[in-house]
């Protein structure tokens, strides 16, 4: 088993809409959580922690469930800019794990 | 400077070569990583250094040596490489233990094609 498991997708929606990205890990000593975003032939880039209350920046809330070892991620109102590979990423005391990543196309 | 610097950018390489990868930051970040990345594939961990020690090798072939000289540099040893190891390497660092909310910054990677 993986330890970080991630929606594959990939997810194909029009502009405008609401999507969600859903991550589960099974090292239950895990620390930090955090989503990146990575556009093609580029590096991975941090779009937002995640905390356990969750938290909000604009058209992104993300989640954290410590009891589920669940992690989410929502885009409201999808941006054409939007369309990238979203990583889901765990951190524990001496790594740092990213999951498959999902694909987001926004179509005008 | 919250910059992660590679170099090369690109490399070609025989497989009878060898070559070294390297990575620097200078914001005094104490953890350091070695990602393997294919094609429409996440990042793969190979290595992590922890106050210049190395804490994790992802059963990484020896053909990849790795080595911190000091907190600010890591380097990636390349040494008969086959094809199959073309990919994007990238390095990243991030604060240690203390600060486990902040986040991790990665180099913009090396390309490597193995002919």
């Amino acid at each position: 088993r993986k330890e970080v498991e991630q929606d594959p997708g990939p997810f194909n929606v029009p502009e405008g809409a609401t999507v969600a990205f859903n991550c589960t890990y099974s090292n239950s000593a895990s620390q930090s959580f955090f989503w990146y975003r990575q556009d093609c032939r580029k590096e991975p880039k941090l779009l937002m922690s995640v905390y356990s209350s969750g938290n909000e920046d604009g058209r992104f809330t993300a989640q954290l469930n410590r009891a589920s070892q669940y992690i989410s991620l929502l885009i409201r109102d999808s941006k054409l800019s939007d369309s990238a590979t979203y990583l889901c990423v765990v951190r524990s005391t001496n790594d740092m794990r990213f999951g498959a990543g999902t694909r987001l196309t926004v179509k005008p | 400077d919250t910059e992660v610097t590679q170099t090369p950018k690109h490399l070609v390489m025989g497989m009878t070569n060898k070559k070294s990868l390297k990575c620097e930051q200078h914001m005094g970040h104490r953890a350091m990583y070695w990602y393997k990345q294919k094609a429409k594939k996440p990042p793969e961990l190979m290595f992590v250094y922890s106050y210049e020690k190395l804490s994790i090798n992802e059963s990484v072939p020896s053909r990849f040596s790795p080595e911190c000289p000091n907190s600010s540099l890591l380097n990636l040893h390349l040494h008969a490489l086959q094809p199959e190891d073309s990919a994007l390497y990238l390095c990243a660092s991030s604060q240690r233990q203390a600060f486990m909310n902040t986040e991790a910054f990665f180099g913009q990677g090396t390309r490597l094609t193995v002919v």
